[in-house]
C-alpha cells in the first residue's frame, strides 16, 4: 500500500513563527502536492512539484514556499505564520493521476 | 464560474436509502473522474475512478459519467451509518504534466440509524 505521511498532526504556532511541514512518501511518486482545506472552501492547491527540485505554485502560493530535495519528501514552509493561515493541510503523491493524501497536520497559529 | 460544481449539502438521509451525489463541471478536456471520501480529521481516500465516460460499479458504489451533459454522480446503494463521510469529486485532463486534479467543494453525508 501507498504510504504518504505527514510530520505532525495537530501544531500549534504564534504569529511570525516560521513553520514547516514535512510530508514523505514511499512508493517513488514523481509528483507531490501540497492543499490547504477550509470549510466551505473545499481543498485550494497551494504548491505542486513534478520532480526534484521542482516546483510550481498552485491557486493559493501567497505566504507559502516549498522545498523537495529528495523525491520521497516534499516541505511546505510558512516563512511567517500568520492566524489566517490556520487551517487544514494535506499532503499528496500522484500515481497516474490516482492522488494518496496523507492524515493532515491541523496547523492553528495564535 | 468554478471549474467544477459540486452542491455542500449537508445531505441527511436513513440507514438503507439510495444516495445521490453530484458534480458538474465545465472543462470539456476532463478525462480522469473520480470520487474520495473523506472521514473526519482524516485525509481523503479514493472511492472510485473512472477514465472517459460510462458507468463502474463496485460494491455498493456507482459512478457515472456523461460527458455530453458534463456531469458526474455516485450512488450509494443500502446506505450505511459508516457511509457518513464527506464525498469530492475530482477530475483531470489528459497530458496535464504534474497530474493536478481539480476537486469540487465536497458533500458532506450524514446517514442517520
Amino acid at each position: 500500500d501507498v504510504k504518504v505521511t505527514q510530520s505532525s498532526r495537530y501544531l500549534v504556532k504564534r504569529t511570525g513563527e516560521k513553520v514547516f511541514l514535512e510530508c514523505v512518501q514511499d512508493m517513488d511518486h514523481e509528483n507531490m502536492f501540497w492543499y490547504r482545506q477550509d470549510p466551505g472552501l473545499g481543498l485550494r492547491l497551494i504548491y505542486f512539484s513534478y520532480d526534484v527540485k521542482m516546483k510550481e505554485k498552485g491557486d493559493i502560493p501567497e505566504g507559502y514556499s516549498v522545498s523537495r530535495e529528495k523525491k520521497e519528501r516534499f516541505s511546505l514552509i510558512l516563512e511567517s505564520a500568520s492566524t489566517n493561515q490556520t487551517s487544514m493541510y494535506l499532503c499528496a503523491s500522484t500515481l497516474n493521476y490516482e492522488q494518496f493524501f496523507g492524515p493532515g497536520t491541523r496547523l492553528t497559529v495564535l | 464560474q468554478k471549474e467544477v460544481e459540486q452542491d455542500p449539502g449537508p445531505l441527511s438521509v436513513p440507514e438503507g436509502a439510495i444516495v445521490s451525489l453530484n458534480c458538474t463541471y465545465s472543462n470539456s478536456a476532463f478525462q480522469y473522474f473520480m470520487w474520495y471520501r473523506q472521514y473526519s480529521r482524516k485525509g481523503p481516500e479514493l472511492l472510485m475512478y473512472t477514465y472517459s465516460s460510462g458507468n463502474k460499479e463496485d460494491g455498493r458504489f456507482t459512478a457515472q459519467v456523461d460527458k455530453s451533459s458534463k456531469y458526474i454522480s455516485l450512488f450509494i446503494r443500502d446506505s450505511q451509518p459508516s457511509d457518513s463521510a464527506t464525498y469530492l469529486c475530482a477530475m483531470a485532463g489528459a497530458g496535464t504534466g504534474a497530474q493536478k486534479l481539480v476537486f469540487g467543494q465536497g458533500t458532506r453525508l450524514t446517514i442517520n440509524p
